[in-house]
């Protein structure tokens, strides 16, 4: 099965700007991928975030965005908050078969 | 509310067999597709299966095809993961996650495969 990389870990400043991304082993990541993101904090459950590339739940916060960029899946985090620290998984479709990326460790420091 | 319940977790011996439930609430459970995802203590999230809404379709995470089975039942708004010849590296929480977009997540249920 295919495998999707991500960061394994990433600083921003508070009230800066950082962007992960989300690539696959077969190639470029496309809007059939339906990339998702999943924020995990410390002995909770995962939460998603976002669906199909760009869309947000309505418990999103608005200073998240997803899109896709350099032939990858991106998650923009704009204006970094303290409770944004956490780890951050994306997911790929493949017509059947899902797959995690290892995820993301974000540090906002 | 919209909820999620895993249940059926334990701890099972290398070959033994486990079934794993998730219970949903406060949404239409028959319309969505269901996932089962885990996470090995310490590590990362692991999708392990999927099924479609009238449950004909399903497909698996290549290290479980053969040992693990998905079903649902929509009458009872539930989920379902038999787990046979379960080994070491099975060790994990397993959540249920479906709804709208993946959106709803349960807390999970602990596995513990060991002797």
């Amino acid at each position: 099965q295919a495998v999707v990389t991500q960061e394994p870990s990433l600083t921003v400043s508070p009230g800066g700007t950082v962007t992960l991304t989300c690539g696959s082993s077969t190639g470029a990541v496309t809007s059939g991928h339906y990339p998702y993101w999943f924020q995990q904090k410390p002995g909770q459950a995962p939460r998603t975030l976002i669906y199909d590339t760009s869309n947000k739940h309505s418990w999103t916060p608005a200073r998240f965005s997803g899109s896709l960029l350099g032939g990858k899946a991106t998650l923009t985090l704009s204006g970094a908050q303290p409770e944004d620290e956490a780890e951050y998984y994306c997911l790929l479709c493949y017509r059947g078969p899902w797959v995690f990326g290892g995820g993301t460790k974000l540090t906002v420091l | 509310e919209v909820q999620l319940v895993e249940s059926g977790g334990g701890l099972v011996q290398p070959g033994g067999s486990l079934r794993l439930s998730c219970t949903a609430s406060g949404f239409t459970f028959s319309t969505y597709w269901i996932n089962w995802v885990r996470q090995a203590p310490g590590k990362g999230l692991e999708w392990v299966a999927n099924i479609n809404q009238d449950g004909s379709q399903k497909s698996y995470v290549d290290s479980v095809k053969g040992r693990f089975t998905i079903s649902r039942d929509n009458a009872k708004n539930s989920l379902y993961l038999q787990m046979n010849s379960l080994r070491a590296e099975d060790t994990a929480v397993y959540y249920c996650a479906g709804g709208p977009a993946a959106g709803y997540w349960g807390q999970g249920t602990l596995v513990t495969v060991s002797s």
